[in-house]
């Protein structure tokens, strides 16, 4: 598959486990955040996203937690799946809805 | 539904040679974005076009071109190929702006 990104920071966690993905953002004046799924060969899937105005938006087994005080993303997986080993990509969206910037990205490998 | 689809998937070029990609949105998308995605840089957004007009841009030289037509598919072209364009074009559509994008595959494009 597609090399996605050779020294991305990497998260590993027991199947079953709980994860944590962090991002941190850098401008204030974002507006709309969104989490997206890479999986080896294949393009952004989006999971989940929180506007600014909010602190906490939940899915199926995903949750994602805004601090704007500190401009931080966090996402979490409840009891982590093989199927989640993929990378985790945080966007960020200003309010003009014109500057669209991607995070760094973090590797999650789910262990058995 | 089908989804979005990027052509071709994989090309090989030389350095100061051009290339198109070509992009199908989903049915009724009228937004199309292009981003590149490299291990070094991440991702990275190159322009939006939607309803045949570019609306958004990011911070490429011009050699990174674009354009849409009436059926909403989209093409890029990057002209003068440089050892540095070696990546990974994304293509993602969505119905209005860059919310709910969803992505293609991608067209893995290396210069020789």
């Amino acid at each position: 598959g597609e090399s996605v990104g050779l020294h991305l920071p990497t998260l590993s966690v027991q199947e079953g486990d709980n994860s944590i993905i962090n991002c941190a953002y850098s401008n204030s004046a974002s507006d709309y955040f969104i989490w997206y799924k890479q999986e080896s060969g294949k393009g952004p899937q989006f999971i989940i996203d929180i506007r600014s105005n909010m602190d906490k938006r939940q899915g199926q087994r995903v949750t994602v937690l805004l601090n704007k005080t500190v401009k931080h993303l966090s996402l979490q997986i409840a009891a982590t799946q093989p199927g989640d080993s993929a990378v985790y990509f945080c966007a960020e969206i200003d309010n003009y809805g014109q500057n669209f910037v991607f995070g760094p990205g973090t590797r999650l490998s789910v262990l058995p | 539904k089908a989804g979005v689809t990027q052509t071709p998937r994989y090309l090989i070029k030389t350095r100061g040679q051009q290339v198109t990609l070509s992009c199908s949105p989903i049915s009724g998308h009228r937004s199309v974005s292009w981003y590149q995605q490299t291990p070094g840089q991440g991702l990275q957004f190159l322009f939006e076009y939607f309803s045949e007009t570019q609306r958004n841009k990011g911070n490429f030289p011009g050699r990174f071109s674009g354009r849409q037509f009436s059926n909403s598919r989209s093409e890029m072209n990057v002209s003068t190929l440089e050892l540095g364009d070696s990546a990974l074009y994304l293509c993602a559509s969505s119905s209005s702006t860059f919310y709910e994008q969803f992505f293609g595959p991608g067209t893995r494009l290396t210069v020789l």
